[in-house]
């Protein structure tokens, strides 16, 4: 069965203190990895896409490393704004025009000054 | 350039009542998806159109769900009759061809 495991679950951060999520995946049929930011009450907002082992993509103080069973989001002296959801997702093809997000559960991400 | 619109934002409503929800993808986005979050639990998919075409409806709960796309463009989402398990955050997003997919702000939806 094709999943989608994020941890940790929540993580708290002190301004500056560096760190990294983990998102692992059991899955077939792999197109890409996609990671996306969510805040309260609002959707997910698109950061990266990563297609291949050994792919990594920088955006301000996060960076995204993919191998061929895991992702990790890197946060580099994290600021009180990065707090929010972070969420992986895996994109499966379906068929030949078909496609579909699975979702992992989330890390929430708080940062305090 | 306007992002995904989904309408409303929020909807309460009796159990056995109809909902529909509504969802304006990004101009030019083919690829038109509907998720749901219910609550403690990740997102899930329900399914994808391709232009008005049902592509992918594996994740549709039940046949009390019911999804239209008019002429490619916009899309709802009908619930009929409404359960309490209904209840969750629903996503909308779209995507050009197998690019990134842009979300919705969501609609919540509260059954009672």
């Amino acid at each position: 069965e094709d999943q989608v495991t994020q941890s940790p679950e929540a993580l708290r951060l002190q301004e500056g203190e560096s760190s990294s999520l983990n998102c692992s995946y059991t899955v077939s049929g792999l197109r890409g990895l996609f990671w996306y930011r969510q805040d309260p009450g609002k959707g997910p907002e698109f950061l990266f896409t990563l297609y291949s082992a050994g792919e990594e993509k920088e955006k301000e103080r996060l960076k995204a490393t993919l191998t061929k069973k895991e992702s990790f989001l890197h946060i580099t002296a994290p600021k009180p704004e990065d707090s929010a959801t972070y969420l992986c997702a895996v994109h499966l093809s379906t068929g030949p025009q078909g496609g579909k997000l699975i979702f992992g559960q989330g890390t929430e991400l708080s940062v305090k000054p | 350039e306007a992002g995904v619109t989904q309408f409303p934002s929020h909807s309460v409503i009796e159990k056995g009542q109809t909902v529909t929800l509504r969802c304006d993808p990004i101009s030019g986005h083919d690829n038109l998806y509907w998720y749901r979050r219910v609550m403690g639990k990740e997102i899930k998919f329900l399914l994808h159109f391709v232009k008005e075409s049902k592509q992918d409806e594996s994740g549709m709960p039940n046949n009390r769900f019911l999804a239209e796309r008019t002429g490619g463009t916009y899309s709802t989402l009908k619930v009929q009759p409404a359960e309490l398990e209904d209840s969750g955050v629903y996503f909308c997003a779209s995507s050009l061809h197998y690019a990134e997919a842009f979300f919705g702000q969501g609609t919540r939806l509260t059954v009672v």
